[in-house]
């Protein structure tokens, strides 16, 4: 087992680009999250999913935009990059809610300039 | 509103001595709470948990103790080993919320040899 993988790990954007981060995992969980992570701070949760075809806000999600067409995968789109989105995001899955163990990936570290 | 906070930005202990981080957390409905440690360009991995049933669990080296009334958890590593330092986060979680994790900042520990 991979667990869950990510693409790429370091991106330097332009600020308006857009870009996909991909992310992927192989233990069929059902539950996928994007959390964000700037400097001195805790991890805060972007967007979820809960099942292919199933998404929802978390508590940052202005800027972004996920889809899940599939359990496997879920990429997390920005669209018009800012200075702001500088920050290192990971993706997690986990195969239920409360009391699951929520696995990451490694990160992807993105530079928007 | 940081629904849960870890005070101590970093925490410095010798080998073989005990470690303790704290987490501090604001909202009553949180039921479920882990801890997480990150390396270095790594993803955070699980490390224990404890349900608010409980007012302790151990596994191993380490063990997090829950103390409702002053919502106030904390992880106790012993003995600790240089191995052990990394950045430990706090996160809280209640039932229905679809798994999602409040993260705490982190604190990094660093165990001297």
């Amino acid at each position: 087992n991979a667990g869950v993988t990510q693409t790429p790990k370091f991106r330097i954007l332009k600020i308006g680009q857009s870009m996909t981060l991909q992310c992927a995992q192989d233990m069929n969980h059902n539950y996928m999250y994007w959390y964000r992570q700037d400097p001195g701070m805790g991890l805060k949760l972007i967007y979820y999913s809960v099942g292919a075809g199933i998404t929802d806000k978390g508590e940052v999600p202005n800027g972004y935009n996920v889809s899940r067409s599939t359990t496997e995968d879920f990429p997390l789109r920005l669209e018009l990059a800012a200075p702001s989105q500088t920050s290192v995001y990971f993706c997690a899955s986990s195969r239920n809610r409360v009391g699951e163990t929520q696995y990451f990936g490694p990160g992807t570290r993105l530079l928007v300039l | 509103d940081q629904q849960v906070k870890q005070n101590s930005p970093s925490l410095s202990v010798q080998e073989g001595r005990i470690s303790i981080l704290n987490c501090d957390y604001t909202n009553s409905m949180f039921d479920y709470f882990l801890w997480y440690k990150k390396y270095p360009a790594e993803g955070p991995t699980f490390l224990i948990s404890i349900s608010s049933i409980k007012d302790k669990n151990e596994d191993g080296r380490f063990t997090v103790f829950l103390n409702k009334s002053a919502k106030h958890l904390s992880l106790h590593i012993v003995p600790s080993q240089p191995g052990d330092s990394a950045v430990y986060f706090c996160a809280a979680s209640f039932s229905g919320n679809t798994g999602k994790l409040i993260f705490g900042q982190g604190t990094t520990l660093q165990v001297k040899p």
